[in-house]
């Protein structure tokens, strides 16, 4: 067990619809990372907070967009969703931004578009 | 851009070795080895750090060369339970310097264990 929590755990949902991802990080930990996960792409990152403000975007679509709580947790947000969309989702979260800190990933968040 | 790892796949016996290697075309400050199993989250393994400075996993070594712009994860006398998918995440810097902890990850290398 990693410690950070990620709710739900399967999505089904239709194209066009819009839902929400939730990261609870591991206690301590200030920085939450956001990853998709899909056969053919590997581990993509998309975004990463540290103590609520946006730290680094990667190939995050403006369909997509994410915030980190007073509390620490943090969500994704999904939008206008596509067949493509599906795939596995992942948090992660670390102590800072340091390069010498491990991320501790979450069971992830699995979306199936239908 | 994506690190190459290398091999894609590979198949062992209980107690073979195994050497997994990530190259990058970008300069990089650090590099992070995590093994993912099937249906389940990665895993944290291992930080090499630029300068030498490693931290992680007491059975599993790895290496840096930064003129190379490689890292290479040494797998010996692996057992059953290092079957899974072996990730590189690497770091690097923007222009001005400044690193904000974001990995860019290989594709991965299946590893398969068999008794």
């Amino acid at each position: 067990d990693s410690g950070v929590t990620q709710t739900p755990k399967h999505l089904i949902t239709a194209t066009g619809q819009r839902v929400t991802l939730r990261c609870s990080p591991r206690s301590g930990d200030l920085s939450v990372y956001w990853y998709q996960q899909s056969l053919d792409q590997g581990l993509q990152f998309l975004i990463q907070y540290y103590n609520g403000e946006e730290r680094a975007k990667g190939n995050i679509l403006e369909r997509f967009s994410a915030q980190q709580f007073p509390d620490l947790h943090s969500e994704l947000n999904l939008s206008s969703l596509e067949l493509g969309d599906s795939a596995l989702y992942f948090c992660a979260s670390s102590v800072g931004v340091l390069s010498n800190q491990p991320q501790h990933f979450g069971d992830g968040t699995r979306l199936s578009i239908l | 851009q994506q690190p190459v790892q290398s091999p894609q796949a590979v198949i062992l016996r209980e107690g073979e070795d195994a050497v997994i290697n990530c190259s990058s075309s970008k300069a990089l400050y650090s590099v992070h080895w995590y093994r993912q199993k099937h249906g389940e989250a990665p895993v944290f393994l291992m930080i090499l750090l630029k300068g030498g400075e490693q931290k992680g996993h007491e059975k599993i070594s790895a290496s840096f060369n930064e003129k190379k712009q490689q890292s290479s994860l040494y797998l010996t006398a692996s057992q059953l339970s290092y079957s899974g998918t072996y990730f590189c995440g690497t770091e690097t810097r923007d222009a001005g310097g400044t690193s904000y902890g974001k990995l860019t990850f290989g594709q991965g290398t299946i590893l398969t264990v068999h008794p």
